[in-house]
């Protein structure tokens, strides 16, 4: 079956500190990949996305780029501010059929505190 | 564009209380509909989805059941709450023809005591 490993944390930086968060997947196909950030006490937000191999997702200043050979999917962001403090999760999913809902496959999340 | 609201956002219920949490999607039509449940190791859990009215897949057995009685409505439920149950609970939508994605809800704290 499809699953997603992930580091756990805490992972502690300081502010304007490089970041990445590792994410390694297993999965019979084609998977598209995500990233999903959640604020505390909130619902998960989607971050970023790639949808095939060399693919590179971008937004807010993260990036992460599927690298099929090593199936990976590592989150990187060149200066941490200190609202980037969040949980992340490494998500994948491998639709079948259009319209099929077999849900996304999550890591178990990675805590990351940013301080001043 | 399309939203996806869940309530209530809090609830502290007493074991072998009911349960409903309800969660609505405006915006689209046919979306797939999904339940997870977060414990206290941030893990998520998928426990129910739904391709369509009526249409509910169980993935893990449970104390729980879920019921979708209109296109847009996902309704998660216990007729008795179990310490067990305590978590967050997040609703979630995906649309049709497209690279899998799940947009989520604001989630539901559940505390049983």
């Amino acid at each position: 079956g499809n699953s997603v490993t992930q580091m756990e944390g805490p992972v502690t930086l300081s502010e304007e500190a490089f970041l990445t968060i590792n994410c390694t997947y297993t999965a019979t196909g084609y998977p598209s990949l995500f990233w999903y950030v959640q604020y505390p006490g909130e619902g998960l937000q989607l971050l970023l996305k790639a949808t095939k191999a060399d693919d590179k997702g971008s937004n807010k200043g993260f990036e992460a780029t599927y690298r099929k050979e090593t199936t990976s999917f590592h989150l990187e962001k060149g200066s941490v501010q200190v609202s980037d403090s969040a949980v992340y999760f490494c998500a994948l999913s491998e639709y079948v059929s259009a319209g099929g809902a077999d849900g996304l496959t999550f890591g178990k999340g990675t805590h990351l505190i940013i301080q001043p | 564009s399309q939203t996806i609201h869940q309530w209530p956002a809090t609830l502290v219920q007493p074991v072998g209380s009911p349960l409903s949490l309800e969660c609505t999607v405006e915006g689209t039509s046919n979306p797939n509909l999904y339940w997870y449940r977060q414990a206290a190791g941030r893990g998520l859990q998928l426990l129910f989805y739904s391709v369509g009215i009526g249409q509910i897949s169980s993935e893990v057995p449970q104390n729980l059941s879920a019921s979708r009685p209109q296109d847009r409505q996902f309704i998660l439920s216990s007729k008795k709450l179990l310490l067990s149950d305590s978590g967050f609970y997040l609703c979630a939508w995906s649309g049709l023809f497209v690279t899998g994605e799940l947009f989520f809800g604001e989630g539901s704290r559940l505390t049983v005591l």
